[in-house]
């Protein structure tokens, strides 16, 4: 049972361009939500978070937007460089004192063409 | 700057071997995590530890036991390695406090292959 879904496997965007990327959820206690960004032989590392009383987080060039009511999340790059080539990851998050777990997506390999 | 260091990059063992992936943290961290990655499946938990000698079981933990005798390291067993337990495997820590704010930090994971 996939809690959190990145419905695309992969996506190509001209450089310069938005990279918008797509995450789903199904488990309505998750609270809050995290994108990571993996390259290949490298964990994953963290890249910007949300909090479910938010709908719109920004840093820099990275943007997630929150859509309770649908399940729903996004991140958007703009403007999109080649060093934004890897596989990210959305991952969700349940409250609990500190000690919490993290559901991760299936993933996104986002290829930036210049 | 802070690491979580995984032991082996990369490791060939065979079906039946008992396996052993070793996890140090230097950040004095309380919780450490096990997932493995594979294609089209994401990442997913296998174990957790939120204090030395606890552990929890995480989605996928049958083949899996675990190890943490002290804060810094959290050991992965698989008591006996079969073809299907061929992944990426990376080991994560964070601190008692919102993961939210911060995240896991993981390490650089080890990919293993059971022949």
């Amino acid at each position: 049972d996939q809690q959190v879904k990145q419905n695309s496997p992969s996506l190509s965007v001209q450089e310069g361009r938005i990279s918008i990327l797509n995450c789903d959820y199904t488990n309505s206690m998750f609270d809050y939500f995290l994108w990571y960004k993996k390259y290949p032989a490298e964990g994953p590392t963290f890249l910007i978070s949300i909090s479910s009383i938010k709908d719109k987080n920004e840093d820099g060039r990275f943007t997630v937007f929150l859509n309770k009511s649908a399940k729903h999340l996004s991140l958007h790059i703009v403007p999109s460089q080649p060093g934004d080539s890897a596989v990210y990851f959305c991952a969700a998050g349940v409250p609990n004192f500190g000690n919490e777990k993290l559901t991760f997506g299936t993933g996104t390999r986002l290829t930036i063409i210049p | 700057d802070v690491k979580v260091t995984q032991s082996s990059r990369y490791l060939v063992k065979r079906t039946g071997e008992k396996v052993f992936l070793e996890c140090v943290q230097d950040m004095d961290h309380e919780n450490m995590f096990w997932y493995r990655q594979d294609p089209g499946l994401g990442l997913r938990l296998i174990y957790f530890s939120y204090d030395v000698k606890m552990k929890e079981k995480g989605d996928i933990p049958e083949g899996y036991s675990v190890s943490r005798e002290k804060k810094e390291r959290f050991s992965l067993i698989l008591e006996s390695a079969s073809t299907n337990q061929t992944s990426m495997y990376l080991c994560a820590s964070s601190p008692s406090s919102p993961v939210q704010d911060y995240g896991y930090t993981f390490g650089s994971g080890t990919r293993l292959t059971v022949v």
